[in-house]
């Protein structure tokens, strides 16, 4: 197993522009979870799906973001109309349940300019 | 709202020194888990505790959860440089859906 895969690493985009990242989580977890992290700062949650369905979603996430899980197995987050406070590490992670911890990826880290 | 306090923010020491990290809430959490992060990295699981009082070591790390289960401490033994890291608790309970996190103790190891 490779674990968690996150793609792409980096990503510098200019405010106002769409961005899309992908999530490979490990194959046997059911869980998958979307975090953020800024500088100083834990990882803040955004959502979080068991197989397909996304079960939560943070109330500080804006319209203008979204996730999928088609399939239950890798997972998506697109950005529309990004600003320049949506500049983050943004983190994927996966589990078989919540209590026992997560696998997270290598993170992509996005620069809004 | 559950929110993790972590202590201290920063922490410098030389190398072999010993060094206490602290995350505490007033929330009770049903396990808590300890991360360790380097820079440009996502976060790395070393332990959960799960029962209040527990005590668990690895290697030079030993971790403690509270009797209440609403607090932890992270005591290293002897600290490497290679020990430099953000180290995260995150709190969790059955059938909530997500941990959540502290904002972490930066560690600096100096040789």
């Amino acid at each position: 197993d490779t674990g968690v895969s996150q793609n792409p690493r980096h990503k510098i985009t200019k405010r106002g522009q769409n961005v899309t990242f992908r999530c490979d989580p490990i194959s046997e977890h059911n869980r998958l979870y979307w975090y953020r992290q800024t500088l100083g700062q834990g990882p803040e949650f955004l959502t979080y799906f068991q197989n397909e369905a996304q079960l939560e979603k943070s109330r500080l996430l804006s319209d203008r973001f979204s996730a999928e899980r088609p399939k239950g197995s890798f997972s998506t987050l697109e950005i529309q109309r990004t600003e320049q406070g949506d500049s983050a590490m943004y983190l994927c992670a996966s589990s078989r349940t919540e209590a026992y911890g997560y696998t997270f990826g290598s993170g992509t880290r996005l620069t809004v300019v | 709202t559950q929110l993790l306090e972590q202590s201290p923010q920063f922490l410098s020491i030389q190398e072999g020194e010993n060094l206490t990290v602290y995350c505490n809430s007033s929330s009770v959490f049903s396990s808590l888990q300890w991360y360790r992060q380097e820079p440009g990295e996502g976060p790395v699981l070393l332990v959960t505790v799960v029962t209040g009082g527990e005590v668990k070591k690895l290697k030079r790390l030993t971790f403690q959860f509270g009797d209440a289960r609403k607090d932890s401490s992270l005591h290293i033994t002897a600290a490497q440089p290679g020990d430099t890291g953000l180290y995260l608790c995150a709190g969790a309970n059955t059938n909530a859906g997500k941990s959540t996190f502290g904002d972490g103790t930066t560690l600096t190891v100096k040789p």
